[in-house]
């Protein structure tokens, strides 16, 4: 299975809401990444897990939050988001910290 | 910082045709990556290079190292092989290029 899977596709919400994206992987990859990524423009790193700790988080505001509760699965838990946060939301995992990244489908954000 | 540069930003051509796709680093890396993104967003990776050459159906992917320069390469292109391509080079985390948007005619 070298399939990483990203629930839901499409994510509506209101600036007041709380909702969580999920990502799941059975690769037994041990580093997982948030990226975000606006229209035509390339990802940007959100946060690196590694080994299910964080190791890196890009100076991402707090209203984003992730979680890795333990290796195949990470979340990022969304609250009090701003228009300006809308965009594809993209996981990726990969067997170790430096190597080929297996990315999901997306998870496509838009706030209201 | 690395500073990851792709060219063409934009490129049409017709079906059947070689394509080209260059990306340029500043400075020293443990390996390049090509991706491909439909549209829709999926990420796709092609290839992980660290050095020389490698070839999987259509597509080749070089590496200078020396000359810290990339290429893609796609022979006898056709109309499914649109789609943008991104070059990233390791650097501690992944260093994304512009991307370079495909569009092949039939």
């Amino acid at each position: 299975d070298t399939e990483v899977t990203q629930t839901p596709k499409h994510l509506v919400m209101g600036m007041t809401n709380k909702k969580s994206l999920k990502c799941e992987q059975h690769m037994g990859h041990r580093a997982m990444y948030w990226y975000k990524q606006k229209a035509k423009k390339p990802p940007e790193l959100m946060f690196v897990y590694s080994y299910e700790k964080l190791s890196i988080n890009e100076s991402v505001p707090s209203r984003f939050s992730p979680e890795c509760p333990n290796s195949s699965l990470l979340n990022l838990h969304l609250h009090a988001l701003q228009p300006e946060d809308s965009a594809l939301y993209l996981c990726a995992s990969s067997q170790g910290w430096a190597g080929e990244q297996y990315f999901g489908p997306g998870t496509r954000l838009t706030v209201t | 910082k690395n500073e990851v540069e792709q060219s063409p930003q934009n490129l049409t051509a017709q079906e059947g045709e070689f394509i080209t796709i260059n990306c340029s680093y500043s400075v020293g890396i443990s390996a390049l990556h090509w991706l491909q993104q439909h549209p829709g967003g999926g990420i796709v990776s092609l290839f992980m290079l660290s050095s020389g050459k490698k070839k999987h159906g259509r597509l080749i992917a070089t590496i200078n190292i020396q000359e810290k320069h990339s290429s893609l390469h796609i022979t006898a292109s056709h109309p499914r092989d649109s789609a943008v391509y991104i070059c990233a080079v390791d650097d501690q985390k992944l260093v994304f290029g512009q991307g370079t948007r495909l569009t092949i005619n039939p």
